[in-house]
């Protein structure tokens, strides 16, 4: 158990470009979940995938983002024409299927600071 | 719809003093609840959770957390204070029905515990 990974930790872009993240869940979990933190509050949900279906996406996910997770590893979201907005801490977080530990791993984050 | 109130945004205690730091949700489902603490620039880790059984639960580094249905409570306790427990601390409440659910975390906004010598 390697722990959820997130790449890149940080990232400093300008507003307009595109930017692509990357989650490592931990092996074995066929739940994979994003979350986006800005600063002083709390996660909110983003989208969250079984195996490779992204089964529920939240309001806050714009025509801007898109998710994926091919063959239900690793999972991708990316940002087009990046906003000031969109500058937060971007969480992703793994879960056993149905039952298990019942509790979500979270990795590291990924910082987006858009300028 | 669930939602979670954090109850004081930042707490400050003595070393060595008690720590209470207060959580109420909402929930029109059997919730699951859970305490999550984050250091600076780091993800969330983990302090405990409740599921089902046992109202009282215990986790990592000496706290618990009592789970109150009729007062829809889950408060977040530690007898004595360490400065290591300087950080932030989210409540978060998922529902616990199996079948169906994605189990997704909503969170409170969080409560700056700071710890002083």
């Amino acid at each position: 158990d390697t722990g959820v990974s997130q790449d890149p930790r940080h990232k400093i872009t300008k507003r307009g470009q595109n930017v692509t993240f990357r989650c490592d869940p931990i092996s074995e979990h066929n739940r994979l979940y994003w979350y986006r933190q800005t600063l002083g509050q709390g996660p909110e949900f983003l989208t969250y995938f079984q195996n490779e279906a992204q089964l529920e996406k939240s309001r806050l996910l714009s025509d801007r983002f898109s998710a994926e997770r091919p063959k239900g590893s690793f999972s991708t979201l990316e940002i087009q024409r990046t906003e000031q907005g969109d500058s937060a801490m971007y969480l992703c977080a793994s879960r056993e299927a149905t039952g298990g530990r019942n509790e979500q791993f979270f990795g590291p984050g990924t910082r987006l600071t858009v300028l | 719809a669930q939602s979670v109130t954090q109850l004081g945004s930042h707490v400050s205690v003595s070393e060595g003093a008690l720590v209470l730091l207060r959580c109420n949700y909402s929930s029109s489902v059997p919730p699951y609840l859970f305490w999550y603490v984050q250091y600076p620039n780091q993800g969330l880790q983990l302090l405990l959770k409740y599921t089902t059984g046992a109202t009282l639960v215990k986790g990592i580094n000496g706290f618990e957390a009592e789970f109150k249905k009729s007062e829809t409570s889950f408060h977040l306790t530690k007898p004595s204070a360490h400065m290591s427990d300087a950080a932030e601390y989210f409540c978060a409440v998922s529902d616990g029905i199996w079948g169906g659910s994605n189990y997704k975390l909503t969170f409170g906004k969080g409560t700056l515990l700071t710890v002083n010598p």
